[in-house]
């Protein structure tokens, strides 16, 4: 099975500043997908960025990055020039595809940041 | 088009009572999953159903328990409710065809509070 896992349970940032959200995985698997969820307070989840596997060069969406790492892993996203709508609960999925058995989506506990005017 | 809808939003139930909740997929979309989101835990995933078939299932107690109709709209029951079982519920659609990216997009999801 899948894992997936968020070491950081709360941030915050001054507005205008970057941060960076850890995320890790374990698999076995070399087809997957990687996305980053936001979910401001009190409103619906959106897709933030997503990452194939087997790509190298690392997503960015405007001001949303991240830093893929296959060998170790790793899945971090950047936010650069902080604004305060930015404040919400991100969550990183681990999406492992499958035509018959269906996609299966694997997230983490979430990371809680908020910006700071 | 229109986004993924869940009625309701908001329920209060009384623990032993049974809930079923609803959700409406975004046009085209054949694959709908269940999550149950509480503080700390993230999201659990429940199930997930295509073209009325449960094609997946987490690891939930039977009180918990799904399906899907033919216009791939799908509805969730939890019967025997407890106090445990409050959450918010989301429901999330994808096109789920292979070579497309899949990625899921969430309702806003119903908040169940059991007392």
């Amino acid at each position: 099975a899948q894992t997936v896992t968020q070491s950081q349970p709360e941030m915050s940032v001054q507005e205008a500043e970057t941060v960076t959200l850890s995320c890790t995985y374990d698999t076995s698997e070399n087809n997957y997908y990687l996305f980053w969820y936001k979910q401001p307070p009190s409103r619906q989840m959106i897709l933030v960025i997503r990452q194939e596997a087997y790509k190298q060069q690392n997503a960015t969406e405007n001001r949303f990055s991240v830093n893929f790492q296959k060998a170790a892993k790793s899945f971090s996203l950047k936010i650069s020039d902080s604004q305060l709508g930015d404040t919400a609960m991100y969550f990183c999925a681990f999406m492992k595809p499958g035509a018959n058995t269906g996609n299966q989506f694997y997230f983490g506990t979430g990371t809680s940041l908020t910006v700071i005017p | 088009k229109a986004g993924v809808t869940q009625t309701p939003r908001y329920l209060i139930k009384t623990r032993g009572q049974q809930v079923t909740l609803s959700c409406s997929p975004i046009s085209g979309h054949r694959s709908v999953s269940w999550y149950q989101q509480t503080p700390g835990q993230g999201l659990q995933f429940l199930f997930e159903y295509f073209s009325e078939t449960q094609r997946n299932k987490g690891n939930f107690p039977g009180r918990f328990s799904g399906r899907q109709f033919s216009n791939s709209r799908s509805e969730m029951n939890v019967s025997t409710l407890e106090l445990g079982d409050s959450a918010l519920y989301l429901c999330a659609s994808s096109s789920s065809i292979q070579g497309l990216f899949g990625e899921q997009y969430f309702g806003p999801g119903t908040r169940l509070t059991v007392t």
